[in-house]
């Protein structure tokens, strides 16, 4: 196992709502990146934090927000739901500005309805 | 052009059978590039790193062809276990956008026994 963690592993809301997911890193790692996986696409990159700023961002809409904590854990808000934001969000921790290798975490499945 | 292109899949091969598959990539300037496997509604597994010299890890063996921009994964002696989906990532060098990791569509493997 990685060692990264992330919660709800599920999640249910409704379109216009908010919503915020949690991921710890591995132990030893500084740098979180969220991904976001539609059915049957590849993740896509919303944003990396590294040492609690963020580090780079993805085509993602400002109702995708971030945070990174002293403890490298981080967080991913989503304002506004839409029903095309319903994917499975992955965490991902590694060590050092940039992407380099990269460990998943289990991820979120958020559905909006 | 899609930034990472794999071949769409499926791949349905008998046990012990050699599975190959192919990767190539838009931008010339991409920096690393990785394997990853991801099991049915899991997370994305790092599989391995490629290295321009090519790199082997036992019944798996990855190449990379800058020139062409063209990277292929090489599964000898396939396993039921090998079964899954496999996603071919690629770094690209700065941008806006660092710490991304693109990702391609995945190639779906089933083994058969």
């Amino acid at each position: 196992e990685t060692g990264v963690t992330q919660s709800p592993t599920h999640l249910i809301k409704t379109r216009g709502q908010q919503v915020t997911l949690r991921c710890s890193s591995q132990s030893g790692h500084n740098t979180v990146s969220w991904y976001q996986q539609a059915l049957g696409q590849g993740p896509q990159f919303i944003f990396q934090y590294y040492r609690e700023e963020e580090n780079g961002r993805g085509n993602f809409p400002p109702r995708f927000s971030g945070l990174q904590f002293p403890n490298y854990s981080s967080e991913l808000n989503v304002n506004a739901l839409e029903l095309d934001d319903s994917a499975l969000y992955l965490c991902a921790s590694s060590f050092g500005q940039g992407a380099y290798e990269q460990y998943f975490g289990p991820g979120t499945r958020l559905t909006v309805t | 052009r899609k930034e990472v292109e794999q071949d769409p899949g499926p791949f349905n091969v008998p046990e012990g059978a050699t599975v190959a598959f192919n990767c190539t990539y838009s931008n010339s300037a991409s920096q690393s590039f990785f394997w990853y496997r991801q099991d049915c509604r899991k997370e994305p597994k790092l599989l391995m790193s490629v290295y321009s010299s090519g790199n082997e890890d036992g019944r798996f063996t990855a190449q990379l062809n800058r020139a062409s921009q063209y990277i292929s994964l090489l599964i000898r002696d396939s396993k039921l276990s090998d079964s899954a989906t496999y996603l071919c990532v690629v770094r690209p060098l700065g941008g806006g956008s660092q710490g991304n990791l693109i990702f391609g569509k995945g190639t779906k493997l089933s083994v058969k026994p």
